[in-house]
């Protein structure tokens, strides 16, 4: 059973545009949620994360959405570039001994 | 400082073979972690160490298998014999001693070890 959903599967973006990545959860235990950004032949690397007693957190131009009542938080792209093309992940802490659960990725291009 | 190495990068063998794939992961890192990535679905738990111990290893799929980590410094994890749904990347990731800090928080990781079983 997955913990973490995550859509879209794939996103086009024209450059300059807005996008916008969804995940959903379940288990209210969860105490950390982080997005993690990765390049092809690289690993996940982490981009941004917030803590469910917060609504909104923004680094740049990337900025998580967190609705607790619905279990909803999403990543949104500013301005969106080509060298933002990446696969991004969402996850979730559970609250015992930092176990992760990732989403299924969303494979972002942002056309020129 | 250097990150998360795995080796080796990707591995090609027949069902029925035995695959052995390494992690060193940042040194004083106490918490080590594998995950599991089968071609677009989720990056899947494995198992965790704090430094030498199994901390959780539910993840892992069954007895073929096996992690260790000697000494609490590098991992490995060896599929005996390899099935063909054993085919994916497997992450190593890394993390410091939880504590005060939120460092703990932040996985360090590794840039993959994809495995096809043909």
């Amino acid at each position: 059973q997955q913990q973490v959903k995550q859509s879209p599967q794939s996103l086009i973006v024209q450059k300059g545009g807005i996008s916008i990545i969804n995940c959903a959860y379940e288990n209210t235990a969860f105490d950390y949620f982080p997005w993690y950004q990765q390049f092809p032949g690289k690993g996940p690397a982490l981009l941004i994360a917030i803590r469910p007693d917060v609504s909104e957190k923004k680094e740049g131009r990337f900025t998580i959405s967190f609705n607790k009542s619905a279990k909803q938080f999403s990543l949104h792209i500013m301005d969106s570039q080509p060298g933002d093309s990446a696969t991004y992940f969402c996850a979730a802490r559970g609250n015992n001994f930092n176990k992760f659960y990732f989403g299924s990725g969303t494979k972002l291009n942002v056309k020129p | 400082e250097a990150g998360v190495t795995q080796f080796p990068s990707h591995s090609v063998i027949e069902k029925g073979q035995t695959v052995t794939l390494r992690c060193d992961p940042i040194s004083g890192h106490d918490n080590l972690y594998w995950y599991r990535r089968v071609m677009g679905k989720e990056i899947k738990f494995l198992l965790h160490f704090v430094k030498e111990s199994k901390q959780d290893e539910s993840g892992m799929p069954n007895n073929r298998f096996l992690a260790e980590r000697t000494g609490g410094t590098y991992s490995t994890l060896k599929v005996q014999p390899a099935e063909l749904e054993d085919s994916g990347v497997y992450f190593c990731a890394s993390s410091p001693r939880q504590g005060i800090g939120s460092g703990a928080n932040v996985l360090t990781f590794g840039a993959g070890s994809r495995l096809t079983v043909l």
